[in-house]
């Protein structure tokens, strides 16, 4: 079975950092672009960031730029989303989510930064 | 960025009702327009994607279509499961975007 599991979430204050973490097993991760996808409470979905299969090309939306880091490594089938400088407008369930389109999605970790 | 307008942002309709979805983006996609199903405390799932291909076990009342910059989804008949959230979404650039969504609920 194709699965991701996203891990890392938590309480962080604004400012901090925190790293999220998404393991994928049921299929050959290597050969799959990622990407990372959030949703803040009661609100719609916004991509994040998006990584090449190698994670030699990376993306990402404007308002995380400079401030998050997608990265992966294809022995441990992970991939993560090193998030620094938090805001209050970070606080979001973050999924992780294969390929374009984006399918399967993880079941989401919950971010939540207190300002 | 490629800029996604879904309308209406809620629907009121019931079962065996035929529903209709918009999307418009703010410049040509091509085929480039893809579309989920959010139930509420659940992960999106992929239900259309390249503008009219199911996905997998999605059932046959779902379908899709438009070209350029406006398109649809669409129910045929409404089922008790289909009341969720739905999103169209852009895969011409890879700064992906989401319209604001949809949601689907019960009259």
């Amino acid at each position: 079975e194709v699965q991701l599991v996203e891990s890392g979430g938590g309480f962080v204050q604004s400012g901090g950092s925190l790293r999220l973490s998404c393991v994928a097993s049921g299929f050959t991760f290597s050969n799959y672009e990622m990407n990372w996808i959030r949703q803040a409470p009661g609100r719609g979905l916004e991509w994040v960031s998006y990584i090449s299969t190698s994670g030699s090309i990376m993306y990402y939306a404007d308002s995380v730029k400079g401030r998050f880091t997608i990265s992966r490594d294809n022995a441990k089938n992970s991939l993560y989303l090193q998030m620094n400088s938090l805001r209050a407008d970070d606080t979001a369930v973050y999924y992780c989510a294969r390929g374009s389109p984006f399918d399967p999605w993880g079941q989401g970790t919950l971010v939540t930064v207190s300002s | 960025d490629i800029q996604m307008t879904q309308s209406p942002s809620s629907l009121f309709a019931s079962v065996g009702d035929r529903v209709t979805i918009t999307c418009r983006a703010s410049q040509s996609l091509g085929s480039y327009l893809n579309w989920y199903q959010q139930k509420p405390g659940k992960a999106p799932k992929l239900l259309i994607y390249a503008l009219s291909t199911l996905q997998s076990g999605v059932p046959s009342r779902f379908s899709g279509s438009g070209s350029g910059t406006d398109f649809t989804l669409t129910i045929s008949s409404l089922q008790p499961e289909d009341f969720a959230t739905y999103y169209c979404q852009q895969s011409y650039s890879t700064l992906y975007t989401f319209g604001q969504g949809t949601k689907l609920e019960i009259k």
